[in-house]
């Protein structure tokens, strides 16, 4: 079946620790998110690529870090820089950033802890 | 700049009765509108979307929505609530007129609670 695997699932990370969330699509899709949602909050937008090799900014991207090597791959580098990392982190993609009658798919999330 | 407001943060409703999640936005063009749903602990599923055409929108498990232009609103409804809707909802909208017309914006999100 297509769709996105986020890994891992709980991710527990020390003060001052750098740590890459997976993000994997199979559906052939152009553009990914990242997303990350604080408990009772909505998504806000971390960072996002249209193509292969090119990603840009969102709302709130310092302390982030991404990388869009293959199509099907968008890992998410939280890094130590990034103040308050405890969040549900959420990976989406979308067919062609061009053709926005499309909406997202959404993987399932990553928890990530500060130990 | 686009943008989507839900006006409540939770809606709580009996087991069998109607229920309404309000949606109102922002857009310089002619919007394309979503419905999300998320369960604890998961990923957004997609529920419904409007484009064009129609504007009643029929959508997974029962819910539909309807496209109201001169009030800018999106409301989901559902006739008849089931225990199993609790969770939370979030409305989207894309500007295919704006600058960013690659991304979908994301309500707050209303949290819908059905009491048996």
């Amino acid at each position: 079946d297509g769709g996105i695997t986020q890994s891992p699932k709980y991710l527990f990370r020390k003060e001052g620790q750098n740590v890459t969330l997976s993000c994997e699509q199979n559906l052939n899709h152009d553009a990914m998110y990242w997303y990350r949602q604080d408990p009772g909050q909505g998504l806000r937008l971390i960072y996002y690529s249209q193509i292969v090799n090119d990603f840009q900014k969102g709302d709130i991207a310092e302390g982030y870090s991404v990388s869009r090597e293959k199509k099907e791959s968008f890992p998410l580098t939280v890094t130590s820089a990034q103040k308050n990392p405890t969040a549900f982190y959420l990976c989406a993609s979308s067919p062609k950033a061009g053709h926005p009658n499309y909406g997202y798919t959404f993987g399932s999330g990553t928890r990530l802890t500060v130990v | 700049a686009q943008s989507v407001a839900q006006p409540e943060d939770q809606v709580n409703v009996a087991e069998g009765n109607p229920l309404t999640v309000k949606c109102t936005y922002s857009v310089s063009g002619n919007p394309y509108l979503f419905w999300y749903v998320q369960y604890p602990n998961r990923g957004l599923q997609f529920l419904l979307k409007y484009i064009t055409g129609d504007n009643l929108v029929k959508g997974s498990y029962g819910f539909e929505a309807e496209f109201n232009k001169s009030q800018t609103s999106f409301h989901l409804k559902k006739p008849s609530a089931l225990v199993s809707d609790s969770a939370l909802y979030f409305c989207a909208v894309r500007d295919p007129a704006g600058s960013s017309a690659s991304k979908i914006i994301f309500g707050s999100g209303t949290r819908l609670s059905i009491r048996p």
